[in-house]
């Protein structure tokens, strides 16, 4: 199957720091990325879709300033935590959709962020 | 908005014993996908449904489409220690062009050896 990388894998940073987390696809051209926040013992929370060469389309409730998304290439899509903050220590994990035509609309995850916020 | 609710939210099996995992949407589904996901690991695709009433088979996993296409179920024949893990089913959504997923609340189950 297809092979989505995340980076860093798990990171701990102070309040008030911004972390950038990056997801590639590394055997496919992605051009939809999607960024979910999963909570301990909670199921997957879409946080945004990431359509590469145009802006990000963020669920209700999730602010595009604090979580920036930029999707620069076709197997590259980054989420910036801007002035994080306890709260928003999660597992953030990506997912790249195969290109239109494909034979599945799956989505492929990435390994997973873990952030904590000190 | 779109709903998919899971039961049960929690299974506790012994080894050797069978599992179900049950999932309904709140709307019709062009198709059902259903991932795996291991403590501490992220989710794993298994299989996608896409035809009413389907049912598929992975060894001893066998998963069904509802003739509604709007719930499905995953069972497992003989659990081992190796299926411990949260199943997750996920739907496209409606309310786009249906690249974006919503998810289940998820089974955890956990296989006593």
């Amino acid at each position: 199957g297809a092979v989505v990388s995340q980076h860093p894998s798990w990171v701990i940073c102070k309040s008030g720091t911004s972390v950038k987390i990056e997801c590639r696809s590394l055997d496919f051209q992605a051009t939809t990325m999607f960024w979910y926040r999963q909570f301990p013992k909670q199921s997957l929370m879409l946080m945004a879709t990431s359509n590469e060469g145009s802006k990000a389309t963020y669920e209700q409730g999730v602010e595009k300033d604090k979580f920036l998304i930029n999707h620069a290439s076709l197997t590259l899509s980054t989420l910036t935590v801007t002035s994080a903050h306890p709260e928003d220590s999660s597992f953030y994990i990506c997912s790249a959709r195969p290109p239109r035509g494909a034979r599945t609309d799956t989505q492929y995850f990435g390994p997973g962020t873990r952030l904590t916020v000190l | 908005g779109q709903q998919v609710m899971q039961i049960p939210q929690y299974q506790h099996v012994q080894e050797g014993e069978d599992f179900t995992t049950y999932c309904n949407s709140s709307t019709t589904l062009s198709n059902i996908q259903w991932y795996k996901q291991r403590p501490g690991g992220h989710p794993v695709f298994l299989i996608q449904l896409v035809k009413s009433g389907e049912v598929k088979k992975q060894k001893r996993l066998t998963f069904q489409f509802g003739e509604a296409k709007k719930n499905s179920s995953l069972h497992i024949t003989a659990t081992q220690t190796t299926d411990v893990g949260t199943y997750f089913c996920a739907g496209p959504s409606r309310e786009t062009s249906g690249s974006r997923l919503t998810f289940g609340e998820g089974t955890q189950l956990t296989v006593n050896p």
